[in-house]
């Protein structure tokens, strides 16, 4: 069985500073990763995802993370955050196989505040 | 185009009640996936329907159902309500079978509360 773990439930910051989220997982087999953010009384969006390749994948507002096997973690990182970061992040992986790829296992979140 | 819509967007029920939550994909999406986010336990699946067929399943009780439409719309059900069922209930969808065929993309939920 799959099962993803966030280190941290809170990380308060200050405006301009760096952050990383961390993530590991647990699984036998490889697998898909994911990062999702929710802001208040939203759905979830996509934030990045690794699938093959590369394993620094970036996103459009500056996010990053870093797929390391050895470790089985899925940190996710940002240079410099803004006031408009402030959200609750959430790290899932999924199986790349055909009858369990539509099932995403989520870790318990991490609430990143932002503070001026 | 038009996002996953999910309706109603809040709800408040008696317990022993039943309800029915509907979920509409994104346009031309076939695979609809449910979750169930509560403080205490996270997000957690529940099934995922494609071709109006259930292709995976959580480890939810059998209270807890739902079907898919030819139009690719989809419904869940829960039946007699308990108090442990208030959460926010989300719907993914996404074009096929597997995250392969495309990111899965989540709608605002629907606020179920059991009071």
């Amino acid at each position: 069985a799959q099962s993803v773990t966030q280190l941290d439930s809170q990380v308060p910051v200050f405006e301009e500073a760096p952050v990383e989220l961390r993530c590991n997982y647990s699984s036998s087999v490889s697998v898909y990763l994911f990062w999702y953010v929710q802001y208040p009384n939203q759905g979830l969006q996509l934030l990045l995802k690794y699938l093959s390749g590369s394993t620094l994948v970036e996103s459009i507002n500056g996010f990053e993370a870093e797929f390391n096997k050895s470790q089985t973690s899925f940190h996710l990182r940002k240079p410099s955050v803004h006031i408009s970061d402030t959200a609750e992040y959430f790290c899932a992986v999924s199986l790349p196989i055909y009858n369990q790829g539509g099932k995403l296992i989520f870790g318990q979140g991490t609430e990143l505040s932002v503070k001026p | 185009k038009a996002g996953v819509t999910q309706t109603p967007r809040y709800l408040i029920k008696t317990r022993g009640q039943q309800v029915t939550l509907s979920c509409s994909p994104i346009s031309g999406h076939r695979s609809v996936s449910w979750y169930q986010q509560t403080p205490g336990q996270g997000l957690q699946f529940l099934f995922e329907y494609f071709s109006e067929t259930q292709r995976n399943k959580g480890n939810f009780p059998g209270r807890f159902s739902g079907r898919q439409f030819s139009n690719s719309r989809s419904e869940m059900n829960v039946s007699t309500l308990e108090l442990g069922d208030s959460a926010l209930y989300l719907c993914a969808s996404s074009l096929g079978r597997g995250l392969l065929r495309g990111e899965a993309f989540f709608g605002q939920g629907t606020r179920l509360t059991v009071v």
